[in-house]
């Protein structure tokens, strides 16, 4: 079935220095999607990518969908103590945007 | 605005009990998702509801496992017969349109489940 990979699965990073976190698939993503989960807590919506080559900022965080949508990227800038948590990527599977296929997702810690 | 609203927020069931899982959609939503947890992973889909009608149950555990979305109350993800791999976080999301590109789902807190 469809899978999407996610890597790195942990990043340890010190107050201060960038972090990225990669998606991929080997079948074409439809829609994108980027959440946020907190250490017990509930998946976030950050961000939603839907054409090629799109890119999206919020403030530190900069969101990147490949040309050939089959990747896609999150890259946080100067890490603060406030983005740890989990970062998953989802694909919007079938035109269903309810049924989505989540990456395993990417841990962050950072160190102050 | 009231979020997603779930609960139990943790439940304690022992084998071979019943847990139900309840949630109540953000105002004015009315397509309702579940999606499990493990430890350490990824949410995987289970059910997309509207009311009174499942619209998609692929992720579904063929046996044990059943949700309903009545015309009135919330929805509900029954587990009969618990087994200690059902052991997880069980997030409900909603929608106010379900297949429509564009739409952002919200989740809920979670309804964590633990199987003794």
């Amino acid at each position: 079935g469809q899978q999407v990979m996610q890597i790195p699965q942990y990043q340890h990073v010190q107050e201060g220095e960038d972090f990225t976190t990669y998606c991929n698939s080997s079948t074409t993503l439809s829609n994108i999607q980027w959440y946020k989960q907190r250490p017990g807590g509930h998946p976030v919506f950050l961000i939603q990518l839907v054409k090629s080559g799109e890119v999206k900022k919020q403030k530190r965080l900069t969101f990147q969908f490949g040309e050939a949508k089959k990747n896609s990227s999150l890259h946080i800038t100067a890490t603060q103590t406030t983005d740890v948590g989990t970062y998953f990527c989802a694909d919007v599977y079938g035109g269903s945007q309810g049924n989505l296929i989540f990456g395993k997702g990417t841990k962050l810690s950072v160190k102050p | 605005n009231a979020g997603v609203m779930q609960n139990p927020r943790h439940l304690v069931r022992r084998r071979g009990q019943e847990a139900r899982l309840r949630c109540s959609p953000m105002k004015g939503h009315s397509h309702v998702y579940w999606y499990r947890q493990l430890p350490e992973e990824g949410l995987k889909f289970m059910v997309y509801l509207q009311k009174e009608n499942i619209i998609d149950e692929s992720g579904m555990p063929k046996e044990r496992f059943s949700a309903e979305f009545p015309k009135e109350g919330p929805s509900i993800l029954r587990i009969q017969q618990v087994v200690r791999g059902d052991s997880a976080a069980y997030f409900c999301a909603s929608s106010p349109l379900g297949r429509t590109s564009g739409n952002t789902i919200y989740f809920g807190e979670g309804s964590w489940l633990t199987v003794v």
